[in-house]
């Protein structure tokens, strides 16, 4: 079976500083694996997605994570906060038959 | 990629209604599923829908709960008699072409009182 695991539901950094939202999988095959934003009453965005190849992926908004497979992890960063970036990030896994497995997520608090 | 859109964006009724939620693809996709956020807590696979035909299920998914496509284009669900629990955000998603990813819609919040 496949899970994932967020460490801390709140994360708050300042404006400009570095982003860091941690994720650990678990899964009995090779993961695809995924970061999700979800903005004040709107639904799921993806951010970026890992499903073979290059380890470390970019997505949107500034936003890159790298996959692990000797840490079973796939953190999400950011260089630069941004006010905008305030929202709440899940990371996420694909199952068999494609189904995704998600994180508790972690609500991103950006301070001016 | 464009995602889908939900109908209604929020619904209220009372507990023991049966309410219908629609999910309307923006263009034409085979593979779709349904996921649910109660209030607070993480999002929640339901079912998945596959080419007319549910291909998977969770322990949330029970006899309340049915999936259709009567057209062809929308894509349904359905809960039988409302219970307070089922109050939640109920995502509808679509897969991306030949990959893995899901483009998730706004979303219905259903209230039940």
């Amino acid at each position: 079976a496949q899970s994932v695991t967020q460490l801390g539901s709140h994360v708050s950094v300042s404006e400009g500083a570095l982003v860091l939202l941690r994720c650990n999988y678990s899964s009995s095959v090779p993961p695809y694996l995924f970061w999700y934003v979800q903005y004040p009453n709107q639904g799921l965005q993806l951010l970026l997605k890992y499903t073979t190849g290059a380890t470390l992926v970019k997505g949107i908004n500034g936003f890159e994570a790298e996959f692990k497979k000797s840490e079973t992890s796939f953190h999400l960063t950011k260089p630069s906060a941004h006010m905008s970036d305030a929202a709440e990030y899940f990371c996420a896994v694909s199952a068999e038959n494609d189904k995704i497995i998600f994180g508790k997520g972690t609500r991103l608090h950006i301070l001016p | 990629e464009p995602e889908v859109t939900q109908t209604p964006s929020h619904q209220v009724t009372q507990m023991g209604q049966e309410v219908i939620l629609r999910c309307v693809p923006i263009s034409n996709h085979l593979y779709f599923y349904w996921y649910r956020q109660i209030l607070g807590q993480k999002v929640e696979f339901l079912v998945s829908f596959y080419n007319n035909e549910i291909s998977e299920k969770s322990e949330i998914f029970d006899d309340q709960f049915s999936v259709e496509r009567p057209d062809g284009s929308n894509f349904t669900l359905k809960i039988r008699s409302t219970k307070l629990e089922d109050s939640a955000m109920y995502f509808c998603a679509r897969k991306g072409a030949g990959s893995y990813e899901q483009y998730f819609g706004p979303g219905t919040r259903l209230t039940v009182t």
